[in-house]
């Protein structure tokens, strides 16, 4: 039972490089999210999805995008990467339906030279 | 904007001693509240959720006071793997956006 997989776990990139972070959850979870979580500054919500075909925005949107390929996979795109976006990012699901809490994956580490 | 609240800490306890922390929140239409447990930047990991009646598992119960708006986490007998980030969320009743606390700290030491 794998729960939620991202990958990659580790990552380099240069200033202006492109990625995309992928995330998969097995759990037919409904609600889909990113969250990036720097030292002192707790987790911060980047982009959601409530449902399969719908995204929004979270806290820090800016420099990010975001696709809900299908009610399993949500992706997370830097199109341009920047110093600041240097951060642990965690993809998180849950089922959606009032009380559910957040099952997350395991994190991709992000180092932006 | 909701806000949840937590002391940072680090609360530092000896092995075998009971810790409590605190969690306050702003939005008076909060329905469901977890505490989740975090080691060292690994991810986030569900600990309990949190019922009006209280919740107890094992060492670990979780209470709700609605009237005063916090929930709390008492840890009895701490074990030295316990060591690690407390992280206390809510979440309205409909809503896809818990909130997070920034966390406490707890270090437990022979």
């Amino acid at each position: 039972n794998a729960g939620v997989t991202q990958t990659p776990k580790f990552q380099v990139l240069k200033t202006g490089q492109s990625m995309t972070l992928q995330c998969a959850q097995d759990m037919n979870h409904n609600s889909m999210y990113w969250y990036r979580q720097d030292p002192g500054m707790g987790l911060r919500l980047i982009y959601y999805s409530a449902s399969e075909g719908t995204t929004d925005k979270g806290e820090v949107p800016n420099g990010y995008n975001v696709s809900r390929l299908n009610k399993r996979e949500f992706s997370l795109r830097l199109e341009s990467a920047a110093p600041s976006q240097t951060s642990v990012y965690f993809c998180a699901s849950n089922r959606s339906f009032g009380n559910q809490p957040q099952h997350f994956g395991d994190g991709t580490r992000l180092s932006i030279l | 904007r909701k806000e949840v609240e937590q002391d940072p800490g680090p609360f530092n306890v000896p092995e075998g001693a009971t810790v409590a922390f605190n969690c306050t929140y702003s939005n008076s239409a909060s329905q469901s509240f977890f505490w989740y447990r975090q080691d060292c930047r690994k991810e986030p990991k569900l600990l309990m959720s949190v019922y009006s009646s209280g919740n107890e598992d094992g060492r670990f119960t979780a209470q709700l006071n609605r009237a005063s708006q916090y929930i709390s986490l008492l840890i009895r007998d701490s074990k030295l793997s316990d060591s690690a980030t407390y992280l206390c969320v809510e979440l309205s009743g409909g809503s896809y956006i818990p909130t997070f606390g920034r966390g406490t700290s707890l270090i437990v030491h022979p």
